[in-house]
């Protein structure tokens, strides 16, 4: 069974530029979840996708944009970044929809200069 | 909108000692999880509770939801070095929506 990955681990880029970060989500899990993770912060729900549809959303500008493919993984896409949106953004994958267990990739760390 | 609130922000003890962290949310929950993330690392799930009073335990770990399904509590006896990281609760108001919401976490160091 392979667990969730994501790509990159790290990445730097400048105020004003596009992001696109990826996610493999587990074996047999249809549901992927983004979240970021500020420094000494829980995780912040971003949205969900299911079946290639964005499931829900938290609170997060429309910059924040997404996609899953049928084969289950799934992109982020930041535009015009912020100094703010540096974080660790982290992916989980799930079995079902709405707040089911999580299982976490190990995150990519985004800085923005 | 809904809020999840963890004490102690960080939490110092001697190894062999215990610790508890609580999490308080602002509205009923459906059910909350349990994650922890070592340091330099990635949330990785504890458990879940759904039941009102639930009280689950997984070896040192005692788990507990509480009556009114708004708080629960993670108490680890007898702490091991290997017990360091930060602990977070996760929220789910039972919404359509994914929508989980974690709390800010307890840093929990041991000291040998």
């Amino acid at each position: 069974e392979t667990g969730v990955t994501q790509s990159p681990t790290h990445l730097i880029k400048t105020r004003g530029q596009q992001v696109t970060l990826r996610c493999s989500s587990q074996s047999g899990h249809n549901t992927v979840s983004w979240y970021q993770q500020a420094l000494g912060q829980g995780p912040q729900f971003i949205f969900q996708y299911y079946r290639e549809e964005e499931n829900g959303r938290g609170n997060f500008p429309p910059r924040f944009s997404g996609l899953q493919f049928p084969n289950y993984s799934s992109e982020l896409n930041v535009n015009a970044l912020e100094l703010d949106d540096s974080a660790l953004y982290l992916c989980a994958s799930s079995l079902r929809t709405g707040a089911d267990t999580q299982y976490f990739g190990p995150g990519t760390r985004l800085t923005v200069l | 909108g809904q809020q999840v609130m963890q004490i102690p922000q960080y939490q110092h003890v001697q190894e062999g000692e215990d610790f508890t962290t609580y999490c308080n949310s602002s509205t009923t929950l459906s059910n909350i999880q349990w994650y922890k993330q070592r340091p330099g690392g990635h949330p990785v799930f504890l458990i879940q509770l759904v039941k009102s009073g639930e009280v689950k335990k997984q070896k040192r770990l005692t788990f507990q939801f509480g009556e009114a399904k708004k708080n629960s509590s993670l108490h680890i006896t007898a702490t091991q070095t290997t017990d360091v990281g930060t602990y977070f609760c996760a929220g789910w108001d039972g919404g359509s929506q994914g929508n989980l919401i974690f709390g800010k976490g307890t840093k929990l160091s041991v000291k040998p």
